[in-house]
């Protein structure tokens, strides 16, 4: 069973460049969601999808575009990258029980 | 401002001391979770509580809901170097669907 993927693991932009983190659940959840993390913080909310169709914004959502391509994939996109947005990114996927992704992490220099 | 504030943010104990971690918000959430983060992993599910004065025991961790369902205390008894890790509390808004919100966490380390 591999959870919820994501790809790549480590990512290094330049700022300006634009790039799109792919996230697969094989848990057939209907919730899915992108949060970033930063040194020593907690997780926050960028967007999330509560069904295939349909996402929302969530606490820190510009800069970032997601897709629900179907009920299995969420990607986020960052069309032209900021240093402000150098951390760790993870994909979950939740059904009450939240499953999270190893992380990406992206350093836009 | 972070819907979830935790307190405190960082702490750092002797094995066998007892320790207490709180979660707090002016919102009321229909659902309150924790989570530990170990480095270089997503969190990890421990418990979830959802109804207003709920206490959960999961070994030495005890886990409360307040009774209006704003607040949430992770009380961990004899903590042990293994407790170490990054503690969050996440939670659904109570009239947002699926938005789940997390606070900033608390960093516990516990030294042997």
């Amino acid at each position: 069973n591999a959870g919820v993927t994501q790809t790549p693991k480590f990512q290094v932009l330049k700022t300006g460049q634009s790039m799109t983190l792919q996230c697969a659940q094989d848990m057939n959840h209907n919730s899915m969601y992108w949060y970033r993390q930063d040194p020593g913080m907690g997780l926050r909310l960028i967007y999330y999808s509560a069904s295939e169709g349909t996402t929302d914004k969530g606490e820190v959502p510009n800069g970032y575009n997601v897709s629900r391509l179907n009920k299995r994939e969420f990607s986020l996109r960052l069309e032209s990258a900021a240093p402000s947005q150098t951390s760790v990114y993870f994909c979950a996927s939740r059904d009450g029980e939240a499953f999270f992704g190893q992380g990406t992490r992206l350093t836009v220099v | 401002t972070q819907l979830l504030e935790q307190s405190p943010q960082f702490l750092s104990i002797q094995e066998g001391e007892n320790l207490t971690v709180y979660c707090n918000s002016s919102s009321v959430f229909s659902s309150l979770q924790w989570y530990r983060q170990e480095p270089g992993e997503g969190p990890v599910l421990l418990v979830t509580v959802v109804t207003g004065g709920e206490v959960k025991k999961l070994k030495r961790l005890t886990f409360q809901f307040g009774d209006a369902r704003k607040d949430s205390s992770l009380h961990i008894t004899a903590a042990q170097p293994g407790d170490t890790g990054l503690y969050l509390c996440a939670g659904v808004l109570r009239n947002a669907g699926n938005m789940l919100t997390f606070g900033g966490g608390t960093r516990l380390m516990v030294k042997p």
